[in-house]
């Protein structure tokens, strides 16, 4: 099975802070995506990369930055933590190269509050 | 890109065989269906794609017409623990999916 495991399940943060999201996949899928998920907006995309070293910009990018040194690891990074960045965080995986590779295999998630 | 209507919630009882339609009239050529399940406080989890006609495996099955602008999933005897958000999504890539409010499905004893 794939296995797409985030670090902190809660995490609490002060205003201002530099948090930093951390996931691991398991499977050697090319592509990793961060999401964030509110009440009432569904899953919305915040980056994905499809290589090491490379990203590219979600639906809502803005307040946060990604890195992808490793193909395996993606780590999201909030620069300055705002009270509406409090959200669910959900990372992602697929292997890439064609439909059924698209196939997304999301982690357990990270609940951040900030205060 | 592609965007999809489904109920925004549905019950049903334990035992039951569970259809949710989706609606996605705009379907691209290269476009698949994918459908997820998600439970409270967790990641969705895929629970079956496909491109036409039918696709069974061993939690659900997919019907999908011939002019591809509908799905149905089918959830054969339903139990309490199936009770969770489910999302139809369509695209061909990963990162062009667009996430709705999915169904809410509720199973009741």
């Amino acid at each position: 099975d794939v296995k797409v495991t985030q670090s902190s399940r809660y995490l609490v943060k002060r205003t201002g802070e530099k948090v930093f999201l951390e996931c691991v996949q398991d499977m050697d899928h090319e592509n990793m995506f961060w999401y964030r998920q509110d009440p009432g907006l569904g899953l919305r995309l915040i980056y994905f990369s499809y290589d090491v070293k490379m990203k590219e910009k979600g639906d809502i990018p803005e307040g946060y930055s990604v890195s992808r040194e490793k193909k395996e690891r993606f780590s999201l990074i909030l620069e300055s933590a705002s009270t509406n960045q409090t959200s669910m965080y959900l990372c992602a995986s697929s292997l890439g190269g064609g439909p059924s590779g698209n196939t997304i295999y999301f982690g357990e998630g990270s609940w951040l509050t900030v205060v | 890109l592609a965007k999809t209507t489904q109920p925004i919630s549905m019950d049903s009882y334990e035992g039951q065989e569970v259809n949710i339609t989706c609606s996605h009239n705009n379907i691209a050529t290269n476009d698949y269906i994918t459908w997820y399940q998600q439970f409270p406080s967790q990641g969705p989890r895929f629970i079956i794609q496909g491109y036409k006609t039918k696709v069974t495996n061993e939690v659900a099955s997919l019907f999908i017409p011939a002019d591809r602008k509908s799905s149905t999933l089918s959830l054969p005897r339903v139990s309490l623990s199936d009770t969770a958000v489910y999302y139809c999504l369509v695209g061909d890539r990963g990162y062009q999916l667009i996430w709705g409010a999915g169904t809410k499905l509720i199973i009741k004893p």
